[in-house]
């Protein structure tokens, strides 16, 4: 298994400024994924951060708005950039490990909240 | 594109009976399917993998079957307790390790 840790686990942030939310992995992964869930709904795929490499971002999330850096195997962050209440999220990160290599884990997740 | 669909929504039952979500996806080519516990205002914590090879899992009270011609799968949790309130997440699997997630069941076992 991946034991992964989040920081902060919540916030509470102003229209107009940015979050940066850091994730560390207990072990080296090489792929990380970070997830946004906003209130009452199920999970979406942000983008995923490969070492060494630019993010890849899904339809709909562009760098811009949420840039991410991968500087090891084992940390990242998601920084949510000129906030406005619709951002109001918990932002969750997660790794493939475990015995098969592909089963996800993921992080406590943070709690933002825009005013 | 995939799509994942959990039925119902939510669920409540009284402790000792024995719950069932269901959990349906429409591209059967997936790698594996994945259940997780959420409680609120937490993470995911993984309860079982299915890979697309297998047509179940079993963890203690945690069963959970898949059929992937049909795309569908079953998490059974024998005899309930208030502990296993929480919202219950499946999410399969596909190319590049994107998982997409069902909207969830969120389940209450009344004492």
């Amino acid at each position: 298994s991946a034991v992964i840790s989040q920081k902060p686990s919540r916030d509470i942030c102003q229209r107009g400024t940015s979050l940066t939310i850091q994730c560390q992995v207990d072990s080296q992964v090489t792929m990380m994924f970070w997830y946004r869930q906003q209130p009452g709904q199920s999970l979406t795929l942000i983008a995923t951060a490969n070492q060494g490499s630019e993010a890849t971002y899904e339809s709909g999330f562009v760098i811009d708005k949420f840039p991410i850096s991968r500087p090891n195997l084992t940390f990242s962050t998601l920084t949510v950039s000129n906030m406005s209440p619709e951002d109001s999220s918990i932002y969750l990160c997660s790794v493939a490990a475990g015995t098969t290599g592909n089963e996800q884990f993921f992080g406590p997740g943070t709690r933002l909240t825009v005013l | 594109k995939q799509e994942v669909t959990q039925i119902p929504a939510a669920l409540s039952v009284p402790e000792g009976e024995n719950l069932v979500l269901n959990c349906s996806f429409t591209d059967s080519a997936i790698y594996n399917l994945q259940w997780f516990r959420q409680d609120p205002g937490k993470g995911l914590t993984s309860l079982l993998l299915i890979q697309s090879s297998q047509r179940e899992q079993t963890s203690g009270r945690l069963n959970a079957s898949l059929d992937k011609s049909s795309g569908r799968s079953t998490l059974y949790i024998a005899a309930s307790q208030p502990g296993d309130s929480a919202t219950y997440l499946c999410a399969v699997k596909a190319a590049g390790n994107k998982l997409t997630f069902g909207g969830g069941t969120r389940v209450l076992v009344k004492p």
